[in-house]
């Protein structure tokens, strides 16, 4: 069991380029989520998704695009890189039931010069 | 909005010392709350779910309570060890989303 994959695990953008942050869940969960992790600030939530089809939005979802076309798929687009985008990105899955438990990926580190 | 809260930022102990971590939240509303470590540079690891219900879990030397009505929870970690030297966090789950607090960094000293 893979459990929460997420590609890459380092990443360097320009100011204003584009990307795709990956992230893969084998444990057929409905929810996925996306973090930021930045010094000081804990774990802010961008974009979530409560099963294929579904998105909406979190705290922090300016400057990021998501999609859910399957289950096992939740891709993060940032669709013109900042300086302030930069951070530690995690993808989150669980159950979308009352008692499961969430599991994290390794997460992906991004630098926008 | 979900506020949570995790005290002391950092946390020095000499091994085999017994310690407690303290995380708080601002709506007793939640689903469960889950604590985490996470290790430098890495991922976040699951320690213990509580569901909402519950009182307390337990998983080897860890234990955590849970006082929804008090917006409180522990960790209790015994006989604390070098490798258990990481940031733990809490989190909340209120039915859309995880609330995470910003973490106690532990450092144990052999």
């Amino acid at each position: 069991n893979a459990g929460v994959t997420q590609t890459p695990k380092f990443q360097v953008l320009k100011t204003g380029q584009s990307m795709t942050l990956q992230c893969a869940q084998d444990m057929n969960h409905e929810y996925m989520s996306w973090y930021r992790q930045d010094p000081g600030m804990g774990l802010r939530l961008i974009h979530y998704s409560v099963g294929a089809g579904i998105t909406d939005q979190g705290e922090v979802p300016n400057g990021y695009n998501v999609s859910r076309s399957t289950t096992e798929d939740f891709p993060l687009r940032l669709l013109s890189a900042a300086p302030s985008q930069t951070s530690v990105y995690f993808c989150a899955s669980s159950d979308y039931w009352e008692n499961t438990e969430a599991f994290f990926g390794q997460g992906t580190r991004l630098t926008v010069v | 909005k979900q506020e949570v809260t995790q005290i002391p930022a950092a946390l020095s102990v000499p091994e085999g010392e017994n310690l407690v971590l303290n995380c708080s939240f601002t709506d007793s509303a939640i689903y469960n709350l889950q604590w985490f470590r996470q290790d430098p540079g890495k991922g976040l690891t699951s320690l213990l779910l509580i569901q909402s219900s519950q009182r307390e879990q337990t998983s080897g030397r860890l234990n955590a309570s849970l006082d929804k009505s008090s917006g409180r929870s522990t960790l209790y970690i015994a006989a604390s060890q070098p490798g258990d030297s990481a940031t733990y966090l809490c989190a909340v789950f209120t039915g859309n989303q995880f609330y995470f607090g910003t973490g106690t960094s532990l450092t144990v000293i052999p």
